[in-house]
């Protein structure tokens, strides 16, 4: 079976420093790879979407950037972290085979200070 | 533009009651469509999907979706509500076109009162 692993769970950041969130899925290949933030407990906002090792896409100009440096690795980073960044982000993984059913990590919880 | 509304921020059922969390979608061609549950501090749990075929779909933990191509939309339901149900539901809809975006809805919290 499929599992995804994200970390780290929670962490608090002082502004002006670097992000480095990973995820990595396991039991599938080739899998799309998304980066979801939530903020406030509600609405999700893709951030990025990959279809593939090195393939990279933004939905939203901000401060944040993201990696897939292995097929099933998705790393998303900033080098100076803003008050703004704060919120809960998700890893999520979808796959052709299952009708693009999107899963989730648990999540991580940045705070920046 | 491709859209997805819950129209109700919160839903409050007692337990025991039948439980009803509503989405109606706005997107071209026959979508597939999905429901989410999320506990806090948790990522998205997902509970149950819609393809093709029957038009009422079962899922996890008892729940059950209708979906309802005219109205466009797909209502999320279980018989008998628990006070474990309470949590944030989401919709999604992925339109069979426009690349990988799965669309969100807002999230519907649910409340179940013992």
């Amino acid at each position: 079976s499929q599992t995804i692993h994200q970390w780290p769970a929670t962490l608090v950041q002082p502004v002006g420093s670097p992000l480095s969130l990973e995820c990595t899925v396991e039991g599938t290949s080739n899998p799309n790879l998304y980066w979801y933030r939530q903020a406030a407990g509600r609405g999700l906002q893709l951030l990025f979407y990959s279809v593939g090792i090195g393939q990279i896409s933004s939905e939203v100009p901000q401060n944040l950037s993201a990696s897939r440096p292995q097929d099933r690795q998705f790393i998303l980073s900033s080098k100076k972290l803003l008050l703004s960044d704060s919120g809960f982000y998700l890893c999520a993984w979808s796959w052709q085979g299952n009708w693009y059913t999107i899963y989730f990590g648990e999540g991580s919880w940045l705070t920046v200070v | 533009a491709q859209s997805v509304a819950q129209p109700e921020d919160q839903v409050n059922v007692a337990e025991g009651n039948p439980l009803t969390v509503k989405c109606t979608y706005s997107v071209s061609g026959n979508p597939y469509l999905f429901w989410y549950v999320q506990y806090p501090n948790r990522g998205l749990q997902f509970l149950l999907k819609y393809i093709t075929g029957d038009n009422l779909v079962k899922g996890s933990y008892g729940f059950e979706a209708e979906f309802n191509k005219s109205q466009t939309s797909f209502h999320l339901k279980k018989p008998s509500a628990l006070v474990s149900d309470s949590a944030l539901y989401f919709c999604a809809v992925r339109p069979h076109t426009g690349g990988f975006k799965t669309i969100f809805g807002a999230g519907t919290r649910l409340f179940v009162k013992a």
